[in-house]
């Protein structure tokens, strides 16, 4: 069975700091993918970025950049010059292949940015 | 073009009552998927529907169903309430093609449903 560990239930990170948030996985499959999510206070999960495990390069959004080792399964979110809008509940997730849509999520992690 | 939908954003109920929730998903995505969010649990899946079709299910009792119409969009029911289905209900859809891992799922803003 899938599993996704976010050992990290918050964190405090000064603004315009870089910040990194764990995320650890467990899988049998060799084809799988990586999301990480936003949550703000109001509720609705906002993609950030994706990483496929076949993906040879790490994956980069803007200032979202996933720090992929494939070999450590391990899928870190990267978020560069932390701004105050970035607080918030943020959830990594897998995927399995073949048609299957269901996203197995992490327990997240809650990131305050400090003015 | 307008994202996931869903209504209604806030519910409250009495145990032994049932729900219905509905989620419109973006145009031209077929693949709608529920997830149901608590404090305790975290984020768990539901189940997930395709044309029509129910594709997968997650590992919930048979007092949660859900269906999805010819136009993709999609309701979940919950039968006989309990105090334990307080939760956000998230609609997520995707533009899946089949197999593609790569398909991301939009969601849209939840469903926060209270039992007293």
């Amino acid at each position: 069975a899938q599993k996704i560990t976010q050992t990290q239930p918050g964190m405090f990170v000064q603004e315009k700091e870089a910040v990194t948030l764990d995320c650890t996985y467990d899988t049998s499959d060799q084809s799988y993918g990586l999301f990480w999510y936003k949550q703000p206070s109001s509720g609705e999960m906002i993609f950030l970025i994706y990483q496929g495990s076949y993906d040879e390069q790490n994956a980069t959004e803007g200032r979202y950049s996933l720090n992929f080792q494939k070999a450590r399964k391990s899928a870190n979110l990267v978020i560069s010059a932390s701004q105050l809008g970035d607080s918030a509940m943020y959830f990594c997730a897998m995927r399995e292949a073949f048609g299957n849509e269901k996203l197995t999520f992490g327990t997240g992690t809650r990131l305050t940015i400090i003015p | 073009k307008a994202g996931v939908t869903q209504t209604p954003r806030y519910l409250i109920k009495t145990r032994g009552q049932q729900v219905t929730l509905s989620c419109s998903p973006i145009s031209g995505h077929r693949s709608v998927s529920w997830y149901q969010q608590t404090p305790g649990q975290g984020l768990q899946f539901l189940f997930e529907y395709f044309s029509e079709t129910q594709r997968n299910k997650g590992n919930f009792p048979g007092r949660f169903s859900g269906r999805q119409f010819s136009n993709s969009r999609s309701e979940m029911n919950v039968s006989t309430l309990e105090l334990g289905d307080s939760a956000l209900y998230l609609c997520a859809s995707s533009l899946t093609t089949g197999t593609g891992i790569r398909n991301e799922q939009f969601f849209g803003p939840g469903t926060r449903l209270t039992v007293l």
